[in-house]
């Protein structure tokens, strides 16, 4: 089975501008789970999604938004782009979302605002 | 506030030795528990779980122990190889899914040899 794909997996950006990062899930996963690394404040959970419907959500303001589509997989968006927001963003799946189970990560975004 | 510290930035250990790395917690409704490793340049890699109706689970060379009333968990590396330099990440979950985790910031585990 392939593994949790991202991409692009490097991207510039400058502060202003918008971007958009794209998740493929693992064949059968349902669940989308989207976190946000960066040297000081680690890694923070940013959303969840599943079934197409956003199920949990983290302590960031509205510039950073996400979906998913009917096929699981997931976008993530931030408008208005800062500084602080150069960090490496981490997608991670899971399958059915019903019970405790793993979440995988895939190999992240860097992106760099500048 | 953090609710998951890992309060060692780094820990470094010789080959074949005891890895020990702790991680506390302060919201006493967490019921799942979780390690993960991570190399630079690639997603956390899963290692192992715990569940809070649990003391102990291990998975080869892998132990994760959870003492509920401290609020600490720890997991045991044995033997350690040189394999294992990492960064170690502690997280946990309060939903029923598992997801949502909250990580700690990570410690740096080198092994020499």
């Amino acid at each position: 089975k392939a593994g949790v794909t991202q991409t692009p997996r490097y991207l510039i950006k400058t502060r202003g501008q918008q971007v958009t990062l794209s998740c493929s899930p693992i064949s059968g996963h349902r669940s989308v789970s989207w976190y946000q690394q960066t040297p000081g404040q680690g890694l923070q959970f940013l959303f969840e999604y599943f079934s197409e419907t956003q199920r949990n959500k983290g302590n960031f303001p509205g510039r950073f938004s996400g979906r998913q589509f009917s096929n699981s997989r997931s976008e993530m968006n931030v408008s208005t782009l800062e500084l602080g927001d150069s960090a490496l963003y981490l997608c991670a799946s899971s399958s059915d979302g019903r019970r405790k189970e793993t979440q995988y990560f895939g190999p992240g975004t860097r992106l760099l605002v500048l | 506030d953090q609710q998951v510290k890992q309060n060692s930035p780094s820990l470094s250990v010789q080959e074949g030795r005891i890895s020990i790395l702790n991680c506390d917690y302060t919201n006493s409704m967490f019921d799942y528990f979780l390690w993960y490793k991570k190399y630079p340049a690639e997603g956390p890699t899963f290692l192992i779980s715990i569940s809070s109706i649990k003391d102990k689970n291990e998975d080869g060379r892998f132990t994760v122990f959870l003492n509920k009333s401290a609020k600490h968990l720890s997991l045991h590396i044995v033997p350690s190889q040189p394999g294992d330099s990492a960064v170690y990440f502690c997280a946990a979950s309060l939903n029923q899914a598992g997801t949502a985790l909250i990580f700690g910031k990570g410690t740096t585990l080198s092994v020499s040899s």
